[in-house]
């Protein structure tokens, strides 16, 4: 099955730029979903194919996929935007759902 | 408004089984793909299983064999049935409607997401 890896955490002072990596075989090739989760709630979609975001989502979040590497970017990062990322793609051959293993990004 | 909430959590034994629900409103779940995804304890997001509109099902390889999801149209709800249930099962476990938003680039997405329900396997 296809395996997407994420650095465990990212720290970045308040107002940098914070990226976020997530590798696969090829996922250039692939469309990827980004999902934030704070602590005790629910995933929140934040980026879709790739670099489109849902209504709601703040613009300093972007995405970008190319070769082996997917990666959103938090631009002017913020105490808020402390929280666990997921990237996520679908395994067509297996119709099967496929997660990163997640980031943690501290804010400091 | 679309919402989703699941129900049925609780502590099993190891064996066991147990059927969770989730109960959707704002839109119709037998129009939808849904999927269950699961977050063992300090642990990472896990797609767990989907069913299609057109009622076919997939599952990941750790519960296949075990879990079974299913629907009931006149209910709007989602179900999934979970046998023989391990400890490392152990986990919330939220419904998410999953959505596909081009289909030229078929890659579903999960758009909305319960507030997920705890499931316990421990003697």
């Amino acid at each position: 099955s296809y395996v997407l890896t994420q650095p465990p955490s990212v720290s970045v002072a308040p107002g940098k730029t914070a990226r976020i990596t997530c590798g696969g075989n090829n996922i250039g090739s692939k469309s990827v979903h980004w999902y934030q989760q704070k602590p005790g709630q629910a995933p929140v979609l934040v980026i879709y194919y790739d670099s489109d975001r849902p209504s709601g989502i703040p613009e300093r979040f972007s995405g970008s996929n190319s070769g082996n590497t997917a990666t959103l970017t938090i631009s002017r990062v913020e105490a808020g935007d402390e929280a666990d990322y997921y990237c996520q793609v679908w395994d067509s051959s297996s119709d099967q759902g496929v997660f990163g293993g997640g980031t943690k990004l501290t804010v400091l | 408004e679309v919402q989703l909430v699941e129900s049925g959590g609780g502590l099993v034994q190891p064996g066991g089984s147990l059927r969770l629900s989730c109960a959707a409103s704002g839109f119709t779940v037998s129009s939808n793909y849904m999927s269950w995804v699961r977050q063992a304890p300090g642990k990472g997001l896990e797609w767990v299983s989907v069913i299609y509109s057109g009622g076919s099902t997939y599952y990941a390889d750790s519960v296949k064999g075990r879990f079974t999801i299913s629907r009931d149209n006149s209910k709007n709800t989602l179900y999934l049935q979970m046998n023989s249930l391990r400890a490392e099962d152990t986990a919330v476990y939220y419904c998410a409607r999953t959505n596909v938003l081009r289909y030229f680039d078929w890659v579903p997405l999960f758009d909305y997401w319960g507030q997920g329900t705890l499931v316990t396997v421990s003697s």
